[in-house]
């Protein structure tokens, strides 16, 4: 069966663009996280979703960074007037329900590049 | 405050030669404790959950374990195909859902 996509895998933005990154889940999976990945790090939360309510967002670094699951499924974040130091990889992840102790299985990521 | 380090950084083994990744942590209660396998370019891929103390889990070379201080996972004669990042993650009494995550383990297995 298909797993979690993103899409694109690869962005680069000049300084100040605006950027959107996209995620499919696996279908009929009720949560959905958003993670910041460094060079050489372990994922750091940015925001989750439980259908279409975004229930935790405090890991989003700043207010240029927005997310959103309008129909429970797909969702996208955005960042806006990116900066050099948004340069990561931005994983997605879904788990089946929103349950403690649920695993949670990961897209490929999008690495944004900000030049 | 909750904690997730991981040792050594790095491992470099000959093909055949088994060892030992660590995982300690430092929670407030532990619902589970997840191992995931990432590749280069690739999304992290579920390998086991740990919810006790003394649980054991297996899947071909690797086996995870867990203390109520640490895991480890154990590989046993590898392969180069086993070479990758090996991140650890836990999940505390206080989160439905959010893991907190070590820094990952680079394996390179050599032929």
């Amino acid at each position: 069966g298909a797993g979690v996509s993103q899409s694109p895998r690869y962005k680069v933005a000049k300084r100040g663009q605006d950027v959107a990154l996209r995620c499919d889940p696996i279908s009929g999976h009720v949560s959905l996280f958003w993670y910041q990945q460094a060079l050489g790090q372990g994922p750091e939360f940015l925001t989750y979703f439980q259908n279409e309510a975004q229930l935790d967002k405090s890991g989003l670094p700043s207010d240029r960074f927005f997310a959103e699951r309008p129909e429970g499924s797909v969702s996208t974040l955005k960042i806006q007037r990116t900066q050099q130091e948004d340069s990561a990889v931005y994983l997605c992840a879904s788990s089946l329900s929103s349950g403690s102790q649920e695993t949670q299985y990961f897209g490929p990521g999008t690495r944004l590049l900000v030049l | 405050e909750d904690q997730v380090t991981q040792s050594p950084e790095a491992l470099r083994l000959q093909e055949g030669e088994s060892s030992s990744l660590n995982c300690s942590y430092t929670v407030s209660g532990l619902r589970g404790l997840f191992w995931y396998r990432q590749d280069p370019g690739k999304g992290p891929e579920f390998l086991f959950t740990l919810y006790s103390a003394g649980e054991e889990k297996e899947k071909e070379r690797l086996k995870a374990t867990l203390t109520k201080k640490e895991s480890f996972l154990h590989i046993t004669a590898p392969k180069p195909e086993d070479s990758a990042t090996y991140l650890c993650a836990v999940q505390a009494f206080n989160s439905n859902y959010q893991l907190i995550w070590g820094a990952g383990t680079k394996l390179i297995i050599k032929p």
